[in-house]
């Protein structure tokens, strides 16, 4: 099956700093997702980006997907980012549907 | 995009026993699943809930553990049957929609299995 590879796995910063998050990916994918998940648990759904770049307030995201990998820019950090984010792919010509491949994650923990 | 509610929302269970977990979506969906999130993993398909027929298993996970019901296309349940303290995860539902074919996750049901 496809593979997806997030790094780094743990990140720590300071409030208002900026970080990039990465997400490389084995195979051609048609969708192509980044999650939140906070302390509780819960997976929030930040951008869907098979391609280009997209941008939500603090956080943008980049997908090329023909050098198949995606990043995930944070900018001006808070202390409610703080969880893990996970990348998540469907494989392209996926014949059972939308079946989510999802990466380890990245832990970040944004300090005060 | 759909909104998703799990029931319950955590449970400790014993050794043996059977949970089933609900899955309600407040429109018709045609593409669900169910995922689990082993304590510091990521998240592992364990099958598509099909509706009027048998669910699709991912390799590792087999109907006699984990029985989905999908009558209709709002509702679905899974059961962790003949639990160990290994069962012990979130487990998650999701479903496919708004225009992108974008995957939406529920809340979670938190299960510890003592």
């Amino acid at each position: 099956g496809i593979q997806v590879e997030q790094s780094p796995p743990d990140l720590i910063l300071q409030e208002g700093a900026n970080s990039t998050l990465r997400c490389n990916f084995s195979d051609s994918v048609n969708n192509l997702q980044w999650f939140h998940q906070n302390p509780w648990g819960q997976l929030i759904n930040l951008f869907y980006i098979p391609s280009g770049t997209k941008q939500n307030g603090r956080l943008s995201a980049t997908t090329v997907a023909t050098e198949r990998y995606s990043l995930l820019y944070i900018s001006s950090s808070q202390t409610t980012d703080s969880g893990v984010y996970f990348c998540a792919v469907v494989k392209l010509a996926e014949t059972s549907g939308s079946r989510l491949t999802f990466g380890e994650g990245t832990q970040l923990t944004v300090n005060p | 995009s759909a909104v998703i509610s799990q029931k319950p929302s955590r449970d400790i269970c014993q050794r043996g026993t059977s949970l089933t977990i609900q899955c309600q979506v407040d429109s018709q969906v045609t593409m669900m699943f169910w995922y689990r999130q082993q304590p510091g993993q990521s998240l592992t398909l364990i099958a598509t809930a099909n509706q009027g027929s048998e669910a699709t298993y991912e390799s590792g996970f087999v109907i006699d553990k984990f029985p989905i019901s999908r009558p209709n296309l709002t509702f679905s349940t899974l059961t962790v049957s003949n639990m160990s303290p290994e069962d012990s995860s979130i487990y998650l539902c999701s479903v496919v929609g708004g225009s992108q074919n974008e995957q939406f996750f529920g809340p979670g049901t938190r299960l510890t299995v003592l």
